[in-house]
């Protein structure tokens, strides 16, 4: 898999929108972006992949640059509730593994 | 149902005991797995299952031995674990093991062992 590097930690004020950025410069054409977060003390939950193209869902929006050597997350309102923990990774299919770097911690500031 | 339920949530256990944990899932997902994450560190894979097969070892010790019963059930049986061993066992669930399926993770077990 490709490796990818992420700042360690990053603030947001509550209710503006959080960026958070992940460099894969390593990264093939058939790998995946994938984006999770861990709240303390529980399981890591998925937010959103993607391959090339931007995405949206309920949660976030995922955008990878057009030489797909970095993405962004983008939480669009910031609560509290999103105080985590956020691992990107890229993922490709031979060898089943989604594997785990060691994330950015994002902390609201109310 | 669009949960991963794992119990139990907090076990403690003697070097000497022989425990198991349970995972369980409603999805119709079938794969399955088992990551071992230890405390201020991003969770590891231990095991993969696909479609009740076991696919991936990654070079798991033998005090650890996983089991899937069937599609919505995966077990972790413990024996004769070092303290070491302490940390929280996170099950996860997928449709399938491709690419396009995130993934559903339990809230976890937390083992000590002493």
């Amino acid at each position: 898999d490709a490796k990818t590097t992420q700042p360690p930690s990053m603030d947001c004020a509550e209710g503006r929108a959080a960026n958070l950025p992940c460099n894969h410069s390593t990264i093939s054409g058939n790998e995946y972006v994938y984006w999770y977060r861990q709240i303390h003390s529980q399981g890591p939950q998925y937010i959103i992949h993607g391959l090339k193209n931007n995405e949206t869902n309920e949660m976030a929006s995922l955008i990878i640059t057009e030489d797909r050597k970095s993405s962004t997350l983008i939480l669009p309102h910031a609560t509290l509730r999103d105080t985590a923990v956020y691992y990107c990774i890229v993922r490709i299919d031979i060898n089943e593994k989604l594997t785990f770097g060691t994330g950015t911690r994002l902390t609201i500031i109310p | 149902d669009t949960e991963v339920t794992q119990t139990p949530k907090h076990l403690v256990m003697g070097m000497t005991n022989k425990k198991s944990l349970k995972c369980e899932q409603h999805m119709g997902h079938r794969a399955m797995y088992w990551y071992k994450q230890k405390a201020k560190k991003p969770p590891e894979l231990m095991f993969v299952y696909s479609y009740e097969k076991l696919s991936i070892n990654e070079s798991v010790p033998s005090r650890f031995s996983p089991e899937c019963p069937n599609s919505s059930l995966l077990n972790l049986h413990l024996h004769a674990l070092q303290p070491e061993d302490s940390a929280l066992y996170l099950c996860a669930s997928s449709r399938e093991t491709g690419l396009s399926y995130g993934y559903t993770f339990g809230s976890g077990t937390r083992l000590t062992v002493v």
